[in-house]
């Protein structure tokens, strides 16, 4: 079964820029897994970042951009804050309405 | 506003049954996709089922032949019915607007379910 992808943990600096990245353990994300990104906060349920690789859900700042890089989904944010340090999560569509989610990315920002 | 509100969770025993709710307002259940997405104590997001518009559902491999994704139009709610649960189940599910191309959006607040004796 494929596996999907992604830094267990990371850190940033306040202003600083960080790219997560969502991949497979075999094969590259391109558009048609239709990555999405979502934050995680203790005790909190996610919320929704990016969809369909790169599309801003309402309300996020620009600071969050979703893209692909390479063979791999990225998210990147820009302008690291204080309360942008979470849990990560990207999930990518794999066909026959089966979705996988990756094991998350715990951001650090010091 | 658009909003999901989750009910049904409990404490359980090894191969028992509960059946979660997930109530909708702001938007028809019967219109869109609809997850139902699980995350165990201290670990990560699993997404666990979908329900499309047309009716359609699938499982991920874990609860295939166990769990069933439903809806009631009338009370605009989705269900997701859990046999023969087992110690791994064990997690707070989410439902959540989605299952395709737009992602998932928005999410309830979750509801714990706990399989233990």
């Amino acid at each position: 079964q494929t596996v999907v992808t992604q830094e267990p943990s990371f850190s940033v600096s306040p202003g600083g820029t960080v790219t997560l990245t969502c991949g497979l353990s075999s094969g590259s994300v391109s558009t048609s897994y239709y990555p999405s990104w979502y934050q995680q906060t203790p005790g909190q349920a996610p919320r929704t970042l990016i969809y369909s690789t790169s599309t801003r859900s309402s309300g996020v700042p620009d600071r969050f951009s979703g893209s692909i890089l390479g063979n791999k989904a990225a998210l990147t944010i820009t302008g690291a804050q204080a309360d942008d340090e979470s849990d990560y999560y990207c999930v990518l569509y794999m066909g026959s309405g089966i979705w996988v989610f990756g094991g998350g990315t715990k951001l650090t920002v010091l | 506003e658009v909003q999901l509100v989750e009910s049904g969770g409990g404490l359980i025993q090894p191969g028992g049954s509960l059946r979660l709710s997930c109530a909708a307002s702001g938007f028809t259940v019967s219109s869109n996709y609809m997850s139902w997405v699980r995350q165990a104590p201290g670990k990560g997001l699993e997404w666990v089922s979908v329900l499309y518009s047309g009716g359609i559902t699938y499982y991920a491999d874990s609860v295939k032949g166990r769990f069933t994704i439903s809806r009631d139009n009338s009370k605009n709610t989705l269900y997701l019915q859990m046999n023969s649960l087992r110690a791994e189940d064990t997690a707070v599910y989410y439902c959540a607007r989605g299952g395709a191309a737009q992602g998932f959006d928005p999410w309830g607040q979750g509801t714990l379910v706990t399989v233990s004796s």
